[in-house]
C-alpha cells in the first residue's frame, strides 16, 4: 500500500518561467485536495477534484493557477509565469468518496528566485 | 468564521512530561476535528481525529478533548518523548460541493527536551 506520492520533491525556478508539479493519490481514492503551506503556517485549501471533475477552487488559486485531474487518478497543478510570493510548499491530499480523512502526500518545495 | 485559532505557538516540555496544544474555531458547521503531525520537510501526518458528537477520544498516548459548548478542543499528549518533537496542526472541516475541506491552524511546534 502506497501512499500519496508527489514529484518533484523541490523545484527551483526563476520568476516568470511556469512550473508543473504532479500528485499521485492512494489508488482507489476517488477524491483529490491541493493545499499551499508557507513558512510557519497550517495548509491552505487550494482546489478539490472528486474523480475528473473540479468542484471546488479556492481564491487563492489565481488564474496564474490551473489544475487538472485527467481520467480521475493523479493531478497535475501548474503555475504560469511564477511570482516570488508562489514560493511555498505544494501538498496534495486523497480520500474515499466514503470517510472524511485526508492523508497528505511529502509536498513539493517550490523556490521562485 | 472559518478560523481555526491554535495556542501556543511554541511549546516546550520535558520528558515523560504532558503536552498540551489548544484550538477554538466559531463555525458551528464544522463537523470534524483531526490533529495532524508533521516533521521538518514532509507532509503533515494524521494522528487522531473526533467528532463534535464526542467529548474525548484516546488512542495510545494522544487523547483529544472536545467542548463543544465552549468551541474548543485540545490534544493531550501523555508521556511526551523527544520522537513527539514536530509540528502538530488543528484543523476543522467543513462539508463544500461534496468536499470535506480542512481548514487549519497556524500550528505549535513541540519540543520535548530528553
Amino acid at each position: 500500500d502506497t501512499g500519496v506520492s508527489q514529484n518533484p520533491r523541490h523545484k527551483i525556478t526563476k520568476r516568470g518561467q511556469n512550473v508543473t508539479f504532479r500528485c499521485d493519490p492512494i489508488s482507489e481514492h476517488n477524491r483529490l485536495y491541493w493545499y499551499r503551506q508557507t513558512l510557519g503556517q497550517g495548509p491552505e485549501f487550494l482546489t478539490y477534484f472528486q474523480n475528473e471533475a473540479q468542484l471546488e477552487k479556492s481564491r487563492l488559486l489565481s488564474d496564474r493557477f490551473s489544475a487538472e485531474r485527467p481520467k480521475g487518478s493523479f493531478s497535475t497543478l501548474e503555475i504560469q509565469r511564477t511570482e516570488q510570493g508562489d514560493s511555498a510548499m505544494y501538498l496534495c491530499a486523497s480520500s474515499t468518496r466514503d470517510r472524511v480523512e485526508q492523508y497528505f502526500g511529502p509536498g513539493t518545495r517550490l523556490t521562485v528566485t | 468564521q472559518q478560523q481555526v485559532k491554535q495556542s501556543p505557538q511554541s511549546l516546550i516540555v520535558q520528558k515523560g512530561g504532558i503536552s498540551i496544544i489548544n484550538c477554538a474555531y466559531e463555525n458551528t458547521a464544522f463537523d470534524y476535528f483531526p490533529w495532524y503531525q508533521q516533521f521538518p520537510g514532509k507532509g503533515p501526518a494524521l494522528l487522531i481525529a473526533i467528532r463534535p458528537d464526542v467529548s474525548e477520544k484516546k488512542e495510545g498516548r494522544f487523547t483529544i478533548s472536545f467542548n463543544k459548548s465552549a468551541k474548543q478542543f485540545s490534544l493531550h499528549i501523555m508521556d511526551s518523548q523527544p520522537g513527539d518533537s514536530a509540528t502538530y496542526f488543528c484543523a476543522a472541516s467543513i462539508r463544500t460541493q461534496g468536499a470535506q475541506k480542512l481548514v487549519f491552524g497556524q500550528g505549535t511546534r513541540l519540543t520535548i527536551n530528553p
